[in-house]
């Protein structure tokens, strides 16, 4: 059974940094394009960031550009969101997901974990 | 950004038959993607590239479209299909969502 499961959530403050992580199992985590999508409160959901199966590629909307970065440890079936420089309008609730594998990073998500809120807040 | 128009909900009766719609502001092709969201619990997948059925999820649910026109359709619909629906396109960076439809049961 495919499941994600996210850490690393809670309150931070604006300009403030935090790392959230998924641990995989059920399947062979390396094989797979992976990303991270958020949903703030009561509101639609955001495509965040995308990594390729060797990590050496990585796709973000502009919106987090330059202050987000995903990152993956194929050895230890993790994936990692480092949030820098957080603003007001990254509250959210983050979830991992897996993109199916029929093409790259332009594949539907197939899985999603149960997600986790962060909150930046002064 | 491409952005994509859902209608913000829908009431309809058990057993009847339902289409939610999506339109496109510039061609996806037919890289769209349709997920279902319950109150509390994280989306999933139930329609692939417009048209192809996800596995495990009922064939009461259907996709079709290409360009910038695109419909889920359920029938029939069941009180346990009550959820968000929301469209997805993967075919012009960033990839964007629409803003979900609620479909609610009388």
């Amino acid at each position: 059974e495919v499941q994600l499961v996210e850490s690393g959530g809670g309150l931070v403050q604006p300009g403030r940094s935090l790392k959230l992580s998924c641990a995989a199992s059920g399947f062979t985590f390396s094989n797979y394009y992976m990303a991270w999508v958020r949903q703030a409160p009561k509101k639609g959901l955001e495509w965040v960031a995308t990594i390729s199966t060797s990590g050496s590629r990585t796709y973000y909307p502009d919106s987090v550009k330059g202050r987000f970065t995903i990152s993956r440890d194929n050895a230890k079936s993790s994936l990692y969101l480092q949030m820098n420089s957080l603003k007001s309008e990254d509250t959210a609730t983050y979830y991992c997901a897996r993109h199916a594998p029929y093409y790259g990073y332009d594949s539907p998500f197939d899985y999603w974990g149960q997600g986790v809120m962060v909150t930046v807040s002064s | 950004d491409t952005v994509l128009t859902q209608s913000p909900a829908l009431a309809v009766s058990p057993g009847e038959r339902v289409t939610i719609s999506c339109r496109a502001s510039e061609s996806v092709s037919t890289l769209m993607h349709w997920y279902q969201q319950k109150p509390g619990q994280q989306p999933t997948l139930l329609i692939y590239l417009a048209s192809n059925l996800e596995s495990g999820v009922p064939a009461r649910f259907s996709g079709s479209g290409s360009g910038t026109d695109f419909t889920l359709t359920i029938d029939p619909v069941e009180a346990d299909d009550t959820a968000t629906y929301y469209c997805q396109q993967s075919w012009n960076d960033p990839w964007t969502f629409g803003g979900g439809t609620k479909l609610e049961l009388k």
